[in-house]
């Protein structure tokens, strides 16, 4: 069974520009997750999805960045504009619903460099 | 805020030893807590889970306490491997009857041959 796919895997951008993300979670998996991981760090959730529902988006600095799932599968993670400081690793999760405890299975992350 | 604390950045251990990895936290009462193991370049997966009214879990060569007392939980890996090296993550799930996980920084094993 295929795991969770992210693309790009890399990604430079000069700042100011817009860049956007891409996961492909599990299949059957209903919530999907949205981390940031920035160096030497843990991952930080910036939003959770219950099917095409954002239900967290507490983290989410909602001035740049944007994240849409259609449909309730693939999402979609945008910046723009793109500020030095959101070079980090942009990891997608999924797990098969929201219970407590649930697994969450992470893809590979998107490494992002703005330059 | 919640604060969750991992004993070390960096762990060096022999082969065939047991590493203990610490995780400490404050402000909060998880209802569960979990680890995870990430290699460079990968995304975190998921080793064990652990939940408020168990005190020890364990699968194969690894074993997880949670002491909520102490607000507490330690990770063993016994007979360990130059395999087992990499960064390992504990998480705090919350109370609100979501799946949302907060991390801590990750304690980074090598287990030297």
């Amino acid at each position: 069974e295929a795991g969770v796919v992210q693309s790009p895997r890399y990604k430079i951008i000069e700042k100011k520009q817009p860049v956007a993300f891409w996961c492909n979670p599990i299949s059957g998996h209903n919530t999907l997750y949205w981390y940031l991981q920035n160096l030497g760090q843990g991952p930080e959730l910036l939003i959770r999805y219950e099917n095409e529902e954002a239900v967290d988006d507490s983290q989410l600095p909602k001035d740049r960045f944007s994240a849409e799932r259609l449909k309730g599968v693939d999402s979609t993670l945008k910046i723009q504009p793109a500020e030095l400081g959101d070079s980090a690793v942009y990891l997608c999760a999924s797990s098969l619903d929201r219970a407590p405890g649930e697994t969450q299975y992470f893809g590979p992350g998107t490494r992002l460099l703005v330059l | 805020s919640q604060k969750i604390e991992q004993n070390s950045e960096a762990l060096n251990i022999q082969e065939g030893k047991t590493a203990t990895l610490t995780c400490n936290y404050t402000n909060y009462s998880p209802a569960y807590l979990q680890w995870y193991r990430q290699d460079p370049g990968r995304g975190p997966v998921f080793l064990l889970l652990i939940r408020e009214n168990e005190k020890e879990k364990r699968k194969e060569r690894l074993k997880v306490t949670f002491d909520t007392t102490l607000k507490q939980s330690l990770f063993h890996i016994t007979a360990s491997q130059p395999a087992d090296s990499a960064t390992y993550l504990c998480a705090l799930g919350d109370q609100t009857g979501a799946n949302n996980l907060f991390f801590g920084t990750g304690t980074r094993l090598t287990v030297i041959p």
